[in-house]
């Protein structure tokens, strides 16, 4: 199993562009999230997905769009990018929310926004 | 709103035994984990206490106190491979995970 991958691993992006963070995992995981990582603040939960259909925001999901139109995917889109997403975003997944406790995470796509 | 508090960092010497802390105040309890990332990577599951006591899992080890709102992990026998971060993090319902910012923890030979 490859678990969680994330693509691409760097990006560069000017103000205003948008663009797609991709995630897949190939473990039939139900739950799947989107996080991001700012220095001295953690894991801030952006959006998440109980399963195929649906999704529901985080804490901080200004700014972001998310679809999960199968299992296995979950892309995160910046709909105009800004200097303040210049951050490290991991994507993560658990068999179920009963699981939610224990997360497979990414590799992580290091953003920058100029 | 969610708070979890936990040191910024700690030092120590290869064989030592370090505690890491976290004091949560939190809308919704269910648990508490901890996770370790290396350098920036991605992060991994260490533990999980749902109910008071001590979790023990190899060198590391993890206790909860829930009338306290107070966690720690414990690692002994400490290795120059556990220089890493560790992240308490509170299930705080059946779809969120809320982290603390994170406590390095540096091993010195």
């Amino acid at each position: 199993n490859a678990g969680v991958t994330q693509t691409p691993k760097f990006q560069v992006l000017k103000t205003g562009q948008s663009m797609t963070l991709q995630c897949a995992q190939d473990m039939n995981h139900e739950y799947m999230s989107w996080y991001r990582q700012d220095p001295g603040m953690g894991l801030r939960l952006i959006h998440y997905s109980v399963g195929a259909g649906i999704t529901d925001q985080g804490e901080v999901p200004n700014g972001y769009n998310v679809s999960r139109s199968t299992t296995e995917d979950f892309p995160l889109r910046l709909l105009s990018a800004a200097p303040s997403q210049t951050s490290v975003y991991f994507c993560a997944s658990s068999y179920g929310t009963g699981d939610l406790y224990e997360q497979y995470f990414g590799p992580g796509t290091r953003l920058t926004v100029t | 709103g969610q708070s979890l508090e936990q040191p910024s960092e700690v030092t120590a010497v290869e064989g030592a035994i370090v505690q890491i802390n976290c004091t949560y105040q939190t809308s919704g309890f269910y648990g508490l984990s901890w996770y370790q990332q290396h350098d920036g990577g991605a992060p991994t599951f260490l533990s999980y206490n749902a109910l008071d006591g001590l979790e023990e899992t190899g060198r590391f080890s993890s206790f909860l106190s829930r009338s306290d709102s107070y966690g720690y992990l414990l690692l002994q026998e400490l290795q120059m491979k556990d220089s890493a971060s560790y992240f308490c993090a509170v299930r705080v319902n059946d779809y969120k995970l809320s982290f603390g910012a994170g406590t390095t923890v540096t091993v010195r030979a």
